[in-house]
């Protein structure tokens, strides 16, 4: 049971680089979103989307563009990386919108701007 | 403003010394509260999911029940297997489809 699948594990980027993290899952998941996961900190929202051509903005949106265009796949793109986001990224889904059901997880992206 | 408060940060156990975990939330109106286990390196992993003050939810040692203010994740007689840090997430009505407040977590470290 592959489930909420995240690549890569590990990144490192210069300042100013892009780059899109993938997260794919299999359960035919209507919703799936982002968090990124700092010390200290809870999990925040990123972007979040209901269905395939919908996304959203969540807590902490700004650097990070998603796009949805199949059930499946829901990747987030750094745009221009910067220091603070330096980060651990993990990608969510869950069956539909209802926010009283629970979410299924990747095991993340580790990434490191410098 | 919406809120939601885990306490203790982190807690040391011997191996079968029962305790329990709190998760305190300030919402508008709870829509469901869970329970989520993570292990270094590893994303959350579900346990619970508690709709209703009084609802009671238990798997293996833990046991979690919900008021209307609070929940707790009581701990039975606990194995090393158990160390992780344990997250508490609270959905709320009048917050957008997405939102889910999360608190920081408790850190669990079970010796033997």
């Amino acid at each position: 049971n592959a489930g909420v699948t995240q690549t890569p594990k590990f990144q490192v980027l210069k300042t100013g680089q892009s780059m899109t993290l993938q997260c794919a899952q299999d359960m035919n998941h209507e919703y799936m979103s982002w968090y990124r996961q700092d010390p200290g900190m809870g999990l925040r929202l990123i972007h979040y989307s209901v269905g395939a051509g919908i996304t959203d903005q969540g807590e902490v949106p700004n650097g990070y563009n998603v796009s949805r265009s199949t059930t499946e796949d829901f990747p987030l793109r750094l745009l221009s990386a910067a220091p603070s986001q330096t980060s651990v990224y993990f990608c969510a889904s869950r069956m539909t919108g209802l926010s009283n059901q629970p979410q299924h997880f990747g095991d993340g992206t580790r990434l490191s701007i410098l | 403003e919406d809120q939601v408060t885990q306490s203790p940060e982190a807690l040391r156990l011997q191996e079968g010394e029962s305790s329990s975990l709190n998760c305190s939330y300030t919402v508008s109106g709870l829509r469901g509260l869970f329970w989520y286990r993570q292990d270094p390196g590893k994303g959350p992993e579900f346990l619970f999911t508690l709709y209703s003050a009084g609802e009671e939810k238990e798997k293996e040692r833990l046991k979690a029940t919900l008021t209307k203010k609070e929940s707790f994740l009581h701990i039975t007689a606990p194995k090393p297997e158990d160390s992780a840090t344990y997250l508490c997430a609270v959905a709320f009505y009048g917050g957008s489809q997405g939102n889910l407040i999360f608190g920081k977590g408790t850190k669990l470290s079970v010796k033997p």
